[in-house]
């Protein structure tokens, strides 16, 4: 089955910008989207389809996908920002949707 | 304003059965496809079940196929999660979350969770 990796940890000073990466085999070939997860509540997605912005996230919040290489960019980051973030696709192969392990964004 | 409401979680032994639920408001609910997503205490995502507008169609994570059957009542704005013979590794918060789009996967805005409850607590143990 197909396989998203993701680094478990990601750090940043409030202000500067994070870069959460989501590898898999031509993940450029594929939608990735993206959920940002605070402790105790239900995930949120903050991009779509590589670089979809829904209503009510920030400016902030970006994405791209090229190659084998798909990123989440969150720029200014901010004290409320700190939280776990995964990476998700659609397998076409198996018709699973498959999420990344996750990235626990940590602002200093 | 989108809302859904998980029930039907508890304690319960390996190889019982439980049947959870998923109460929906704010859109108009055969429109989109729906998903149930899991996640251990402490562990990441996990997609289980999804099943499309008008329950055409239905995919399974390979370790709950044949165990679990995902069904909806569009008249009800409910959706459902059948769960036999469950396991010790099954124990999980379990979401429920709306997709973009009418279909599970395969086409434009699908195969996202745009939406997701608050969830639902199983836990499995003798």
């Amino acid at each position: 089955s197909y396989v998203l990796t993701q680094p478990p940890s990601v750090s940043v000073a409030p202000g500067q910008t994070a870069r959460i990466t989501c590898g898999g085999n031509n993940i450029g070939t594929k939608s990735v989207h993206w959920y940002q997860q605070k402790p105790g509540q239900a995930p949120v997605l903050v991009v779509y389809e590589d670089s979809g912005r829904p209503s009510g996230i920030p400016e902030r919040f970006s994405g791209s996908n090229s190659g084998n290489t798909a990123t989440l960019t969150i720029s200014r980051v901010e004290g409320g920002d700190e939280a776990d973030y995964f990476c998700q696709v659609w397998d076409r192969s198996s018709d699973h949707l498959v999420f990344g392990g996750g990235t626990k964004l940590t602002v200093l | 304003e989108v809302e859904l409401v998980e029930s039907g979680g508890g304690l319960v032994q390996p190889g019982r059965s439980l049947r959870l639920s998923c109460a929906a408001s704010g859109f108009t609910f055969d429109n989109y496809a729906l998903h149930w997503v899991r996640q251990a205490p402490g562990k990441g995502l996990e997609w289980v079940s999804g099943i499309s507008w008008n329950s055409g169609g239905v995919g399974y994570a390979d370790c709950v196929k044949g165990r679990f059957t995902i069904s909806r009542d569009n008249a009800k704005n409910s959706l459902y999660l059948h769960m036999n013979n469950l396991r010790a590794e099954d124990t999980a918060l379990y979401y429920c979350a709306k997709d973009m789009g009418p279909e599970m996967y395969g086409g434009n805005s699908a195969g996202l969770f745009e939406y997701w409850g608050q969830g639902t607590l199983v836990t499995v143990s003798s």
